[in-house]
């Protein structure tokens, strides 16, 4: 199976700052790599695929980039509703695996 | 609108069987692989194991292999995940999700409808 894994594992931010989550593949995945947004009692949510893709409907704010092994998921300026637990995930072979995720919470 | 409408929350027994569901409406529900999820308390995403509703071929993530068992009824666009003998471990949320594909040069996968989430409580 492909290791993800998420840094940080948590973090604290301001209304406004740039804020950036990395997510490393135990092996090269090219660009099959999904990022998701999960709130508290929610159901997590498509935010960028392929690596850099923006889903339809997400604040052009997100922004995601790498390839091969690295990637990044960057908030222009974070705002309020962006508070919650972000995930990456590869899409490359299954089984599927998903980062332990990276919490984003208000400094 | 497109979504995934999941069975409501359920509480067993160690050792009893149970069966979820989600069913698909808004779209072609053939024409989309349902995928399944757990999220155990305060954890993260753990992929289960996806099926094709259009000819019902399934594939799992080992860990769960010969525990679950996912299935589909096309003629209710309702995907099924069910165990025969829960344990307290099982205890978690479970969500489906459908898997759409985009991309230019190349197929990418990703899941980008999902259900509120089944919660499933086993204790004694």
């Amino acid at each position: 199976d492909i290791q993800m894994t998420q840094s940080p594992s948590s973090l604290s931010a301001s209304l406004g700052d740039r804020v950036t989550v990395t997510c490393r593949a135990s092996q090269s995945i090219s660009s099959y790599l999904n990022w998701y947004q999960q709130k508290p009692g929610k159901a997590p949510k498509l935010l960028i695929y392929a690596a850099s893709s923006l889903q339809s409907g997400v604040p052009s704010r997100f922004s995601g980039s790498g390839s091969g092994t690295d990637f990044t998921l960057t908030i222009s300026s974070l705002q309020p509703e962006d508070f919650g637990t972000y995930y990456c995930q590869q899409s490359y072979s299954t089984p599927r695996t998903f980062g332990q995720g990276t919490k984003v919470e208000s400094k | 609108e497109v979504q995934l409408v999941q069975s409501g929350a359920e509480v067993k027994k160690p050792g009893e069987s149970l069966r979820i569901s989600c069913q698909g409406s808004g779209y072609s529900f053939t024409s989309y692989w349902i995928t399944w999820v757990r999220q155990m308390p305060g954890k993260g995403l753990e992929w289960m194991g996806r099926i094709d509703p259009s000819d019902s071929y399934s594939n799992y993530n080992p860990s769960f292999q010969g525990h679950v068992t996912i299935s589909a009824d096309k003629s209710i666009s309702t995907a099924y995940l069910e165990w025969r003998s829960l344990k307290a471990s099982d205890t978690a949320i479970y969500y489906c999700a459908r898997r759409g594909s985009g991309g230019t040069y190349a197929t990418y996968y990703y899941m980008d409808v999902w259900g509120k989430g089944t919660t499933v409580t086993v204790s004694s």
